[in-house]
């Protein structure tokens, strides 16, 4: 079983719906939870962080992280084209210490 | 400078040669992380530098790989013997001292495909 496990897609929307991305994970000394976008052709991106557990906030973006079900999320609000790009949860258990990745999930946004 | 550079972006090598990647963090950053990433995958970390020192390596970094950081400055990842198996996109980022996670910016990535 893999540290990170993130459902990799593709995800198809239209244009204004609200997506909603998960990761589930398994090691409890992960304290630290991130969400990167990569486009193609392109280094990862930092969307979010937030350190244990509970809500944030980001104009379109809120990330919930859920420690007691080992579970986060991202949510975005009033989906654009632009988002399209494939979305990658990270998480590690102190700060300054190695990413451990999801596989990413590709997400396409209709006009 | 706006950002982490790396250069090549792309190298097509046979198998059995060598490669160099060049990395060019943050002009303030002083860590330096080279990950890798498969298509389809996250990326795995390999290697961290703080300034010059090599802190941490990881398994998947055999030994064909060796990666330095002199001056704490650009970084250099080179791979010897290629195999096919190297195919990848190899991810650098560098991030200031004390933000940690937070921090990190990464480059757009050298793509290496072995044939």
């Amino acid at each position: 079983q893999k540290e990170v496990e993130q459902d990799p897609g593709p995800l198809s929307v239209p244009e204004g719906a609200i997506v909603s991305l998960n990761c589930t994970y398994s090691n409890s000394a992960f304290q630290y939870f991130m969400w990167y976008r990569q486009y193609s052709r392109k280094g990862p991106e930092l969307l979010m962080y937030t350190y244990s557990s509970g809500n944030k906030e980001d104009g379109r973006f809120t990330a919930q992280v859920d420690k007691s079900s080992k579970y986060i999320s991202l949510f975005i609000r009033d989906s654009q084209p632009s988002d399209s790009a494939t979305y990658l949860c990270a998480m590690s258990a102190g700060n300054n210490r190695k990413l451990i990745w999801g596989l990413g999930t590709s997400l396409g946004v209709n006009p | 400078d706006t950002g982490v550079s790396q250069d090549p972006r792309h190298k097509i090598t046979k198998r059995g040669q060598n490669v160099t990647f060049r990395c060019d963090p943050i002009s303030e950053h002083n860590r330096l992380y080279w990950y890798r990433q498969t298509l389809g995958q996250g990326p795995e970390f390999l290697t961290y530098f703080q300034n010059e020192a090599q802190l941490e390596k990881s398994r998947l970094l055999s030994d064909r790989f060796s990666a330095e950081r002199p001056k704490g400055s650009f970084s250099t990842l080179e791979i010897q013997r290629t195999e096919q198996g190297d195919s990848a996109m190899y991810l650098c980022a560098s991030s200031p001292a004390g933000t940690g996670n937070y921090g990190y910016t990464f480059g757009s990535g050298t793509r290496l495909t072995v044939v």
